[in-house]
């Protein structure tokens, strides 16, 4: 059974830094490309972040290029994102989400991140 | 970026009724479309890729159809555990820029 479970989101001051991780399970990690999307409060869904398989290519989304970094530990089957420069725009559930050729098919519980002062 | 609007917001349907969600792309996605139900508290499920293609476990009572710019998922009878909230999401673009619509929600009347 694929398990993704999200950990490290909690409260944190506008300007501050969080690093969040995905622990993987029940698939070969290192063989699919995984993502971050999040989801303010009472809204919508945005995708924020890909990684693929390799770590060799990276996107994001606009609104968090230049403050969040996505990376990978395979050997750890392990997934996280770094994020610096927290604006409260930034307060959202963050779900890891594994990737199947482009498709999102998986996601984790989600873990909340609030930027307040 | 493609914008995706879904209609209706919010759809009230009785159970056992048949309910038809819209989702429009901005500009076409070819079929690389995916639908998507959320219910409280939870994470998003895979309904649908391929715009027709039903994830694993899916029940046959959910279907998808479109291609290009005009969507439609179909649930065929309302069951107690479909109402929820329902979003598809583009995946046709590369690099990777894929947006969800705002979703509908279904609600029982």
């Amino acid at each position: 059974e694929v398990q993704l479970v999200e950990s490290g989101g909690g409260l944190v001051q506008p300007g501050g830094s969080l690093r969040l991780s995905c622990a993987a399970s029940g698939f070969t990690f290192s063989s699919y490309s995984m993502n971050w999307v999040r989801q303010a409060p009472g809204k919508g869904l945005e995708w924020v972040s890909y990684i693929s398989s390799s770590s060799s290519t990276i996107y994001y989304a606009d609104s968090v290029k230049g403050r969040f970094t996505i990376s990978r530990d395979n050997a750890k089957n392990s997934l996280y994102l770094q994020m610096n420069s927290l604006r409260d725009e930034d307060t959202a559930v963050y779900y890891c989400a594994r990737d199947d050729r482009t498709v999102i098919d998986y996601w984790g519980q989600g873990t909340l991140v609030t930027v307040s002062s | 970026e493609i914008v995706m609007t879904q209609s209706p917001a919010t759809l009230s349907v009785s159970p056992g009724e048949r309910a038809t969600l819209s989702c429009r792309a901005s500009q076409s996605v070819s079929s690389n479309l995916a639908w998507y139900q959320q219910k409280p508290g939870q994470a998003p499920r895979l309904l649908i890729y391929g715009a027709s293609t039903r994830a694993t476990g899916i029940p046959a009572r959910f279907s998808g159809s479109g291609s290009g710019t005009e969507f439609t998922l179909t649930i065929s009878s309302l069951q107690s555990e479909d109402f929820a909230v329902y979003y598809c999401q583009q995946y046709n673009n590369w690099p990777p820029a894929w947006t969800f619509g705002q979703g509908t929600k279904v609600e029982i009347k």
